[in-house]
């Protein structure tokens, strides 16, 4: 079965901190994701990764940057975090179909981040 | 860009009530998935529709993907309160392998 784990289930950071967040997959899936999730706005995609090293963005990139050294981990990053970056983030990783169709996505516990 | 709605936003029902929710996008879809989110928990796969018109069934659930491909339906028979958590429809988005995700309906069931 996948697991997706991500480091933490809680953070708690001041504005204007670095803060990363990690994510590993134990099933060799080429595609890596991070998303947010508000409530009432669903589940947002920040960034993607479908290989080693590539990374392409996604609907809100802004204030984020992201890291896939390895394939099985990939790195959200806030570079200054603000209180508007308080929320709910997902880390999902899928096997590339290389087709129309999209394999499902398996996720991680998700982090609560609250930016003081 | 693409835009995946679900309505509706909540819904609070008694335990052997049915339920429905709908999902439409802005664009014709090559397939759609739907995820649950019980509370406190992590979105897990339900099922994937890719056919115009398809309708698949799990246990009380059936799953419809609409003649255009353009919406799809959830619907739940017999809600019971093991049925509780947000259910999100998803599309392909633009660009490759990703997946743009409705805003979710949250049902809540009473006994």
């Amino acid at each position: 079965d996948v697991k997706v784990t991500q480091s933490s289930r809680y953070l708690v950071k001041r504005t204007g901190e670095k803060v990363f967040l990690e994510c590993v997959q134990d099933m060799d899936h080429e595609n890596m994701f991070w998303y947010r999730q508000d409530p009432g706005l669903g589940l947002r995609l920040i960034y993607f990764s479908y290989d080693v090293k590539m990374k392409e963005k996604g609907d809100i990139p802004e204030g984020y940057s992201v890291s896939r050294e390895k394939k099985e981990r990939f790195s959200l990053i806030l570079e200054s975090a603000s209180t508007n970056q308080t929320s709910m983030y997902l880390c999902a990783s899928s096997l590339n179909l290389n087709s129309l169709y999209n394999s499902p996505l398996h996720f991680g516990n998700g982090t609560r981040l609250t930016v003081t | 860009g693409q835009q995946v709605m679900q309505i509706p936003q909540y819904q609070h029902v008694q335990e052997g009530e049915d339920f429905t929710t709908y999902c439409n996008s802005s664009t014709t879809l090559s397939n759609i998935q739907w995820y649950k989110q019980r509370p406190g928990g992590h979105p897990v796969f339900l099922i994937q529709l890719v056919k115009s018109g398809e309708v698949k069934k799990q246990k009380r659930l059936t799953f419809q993907f609409g003649e255009a491909k353009k919406n799809s339906s959830l619907h739940i028979t017999a809600t019971q309160t093991t049925d509780v958590g947000t259910y999100f429809c998803a599309g392909p988005g633009t660009g490759f392998q990703k997946l743009v995700f409705g805003t979710g309906t949250r049902l809540l069931v009473s006994p």
